[in-house]
């Protein structure tokens, strides 16, 4: 079953406007992670955080995570066309083995 | 450095075929490896994940299965595919907390 619900769906933005995508997440979680995949590829993971921290940088990556409220943001500044994309928030459950459990995804346009 | 390779990459077989991808996982010993499935335009489903050589767990019912018969070595099969069976099919392994991806493999059940 799904475990995380990303938002918007979709994300129309103009190359140099920030660009932010939520994640919303149903049980507890031992840490979160934000993949990009590029059409028709694999998923390259961006960013990692953990659920004791609230905020963590990357470049131009910003990830915020809210335990009570079981969200995330992926907040991208200064876009970029090379940053067209799906974004996939995934969280991570301790059963025997630690298993990803992935949202729908937000689908990223940079127009530039 | 780790690698990871799946083959083939992309595949078309008629339904009621049988199924076999591969996937390896290269500078890394035991690692837990993960078969997901992703339909078009949605996200990722967990398949199947394995601890161990030997160790299979299974996400969800289906008429495909998984074997690892090798430490970094992990297939998933089908003896007879469905349409349903279409998608991309990934292969992630992890030692740690990050899970890294190979780079997919699409099948088309015609």
């Amino acid at each position: 079953s799904q475990q995380g619900e990303e938002d918007p769906q979709a994300l129309s933005i103009q190359e140099g406007e920030n660009a932010t995508m939520n994640c919303s997440y149903k049980t507890s979680i031992n840490n979160l992670q934000w993949y990009r995949q590029n059409s028709g590829r694999g998923l390259v993971h961006l960013i990692l955080i953990r659920s004791n921290e609230r905020e963590k940088h990357s470049g131009r990556l910003r990830v915020t995570l809210d335990t009570s409220k079981k969200s995330s943001s992926l907040l991208i500044t200064a876009s970029r066309a090379a940053d067209t994309a799906s974004y996939f928030c995934a969280t991570v459950i301790i059963q025997g083995a630690q298993k990803l459990v992935f949202g729908q995804g937000t689908r990223l346009t940079i127009n530039p | 450095s780790q690698t990871i390779h799946q083959w083939p990459a992309t595949l078309v077989q008629p339904v009621g075929s049988p199924l076999s991808l591969e996937c390896t996982v290269e500078g890394t010993s035991n690692p837990n490896l993960y078969w997901y499935r992703q339909a078009a335009g949605r996200g990722l489903q967990l398949l199947f994940y394995s601890v161990g050589i030997g160790q299979i767990s299974s996400e969800v019912p289906q008429n495909l299965s998984a074997s690892r018969p090798q430490d970094r070595q992990f297939i998933l099969s089908s003896k007879k595919l469905l349409l349903s069976d279409s998608g991309f099919y990934l292969c992630a392994w992890t030692l740690q907390r990050v899970v890294r991806f190979g780079p997919g493999t699409r099948l088309t059940v015609t």
